[in-house]
């Protein structure tokens, strides 16, 4: 079964502090991984999307990194602000399958 | 407004109702999908379509049901409700030929009792 694992399960850091999620996945043959954000209340919506052959991506404060060789993936944070506080989830699509691996989450909490 | 919208948002019902859930989306896609999110578990599907005539379930499926009343329109209905049923559902979309990119609702916090 495909799975996603992501790890801080949650973090609590300070406004202006960046941060690192992590995300290992099982899932193959790959085909992209996303990272959603979900505020508390709402829908997941996406930051970043990567395919096999791109090891980083940006939008704006938030960095995603890939390594498909060690199907491992991260969110790296910089500077946050109090709105950054939210769950991040790692989502794993295969090869062909329009079906998505979900992880759990890690949810981030900016304090000020 | 919203592109994909979701009714009711919250709902509290005793074990054994019928539920209705419903969701409507302006994006203009084929394919939907309904979801429910447990705390500490990855977003689970419940069922997906990928056009009005197509209905296909996903891993969870039992004792759910959905129907696919028009391209913009996608129900879940939980027959007769049951407490582990509790949870946060949602409804996606994504466009065929497209990004796989699914587009979530704001969400359905359901209570049975």
């Amino acid at each position: 079964k495909n799975q996603v694992e992501q790890s801080p399960q949650s973090l609590i850091i300070l406004e202006g502090k960046n941060c690192t999620l992590q995300c290992n996945y099982t899932v193959s043959p790959f085909s992209n991984l996303r990272w959603y954000k979900q505020d508390t209340g709402r829908g997941p919506v996406s930051l970043t999307i990567m395919t096999f052959s791109e090891n980083t991506k940006s939008n704006g404060r938030y960095t995603a990194t890939l390594d498909a060789d060690t199907k491992q993936s991260s969110l790296h944070i910089t500077a946050s602000q109090l709105s950054d506080s939210a769950s991040y989830i790692c989502v794993v699509s295969g090869m062909g399958d329009y079906k998505l691996s979900f992880g759990a989450g890690t949810t981030v909490t900016v304090r000020a | 407004d919203a592109d994909v919208t979701q009714t009711p948002r919250n709902r509290i019902t005793k074990t054994g109702k019928r539920i209705m859930l419903e969701c409507s989306q302006t994006k203009g896609h084929d394919r939907m999908y309904w979801y429910r999110q447990d705390p500490g578990l990855g977003l689970q599907l419940i069922y997906y379509s990928f056009d009005v005539k197509d209905i296909n379930k996903g891993e969870i499926s039992d004792g759910y049901s959905v129907s696919r009343q028009a391209q913009a329109k996608f129900s879940l209905s939980l027959e007769s409700a049951i407490p582990n049923q509790t949870a946060l559902y949602f409804c996606a979309t994504s466009d065929f030929g497209g990004s796989d990119e699914q587009f979530f609702g704001p969400g359905t916090r359901l209570t049975v009792l």
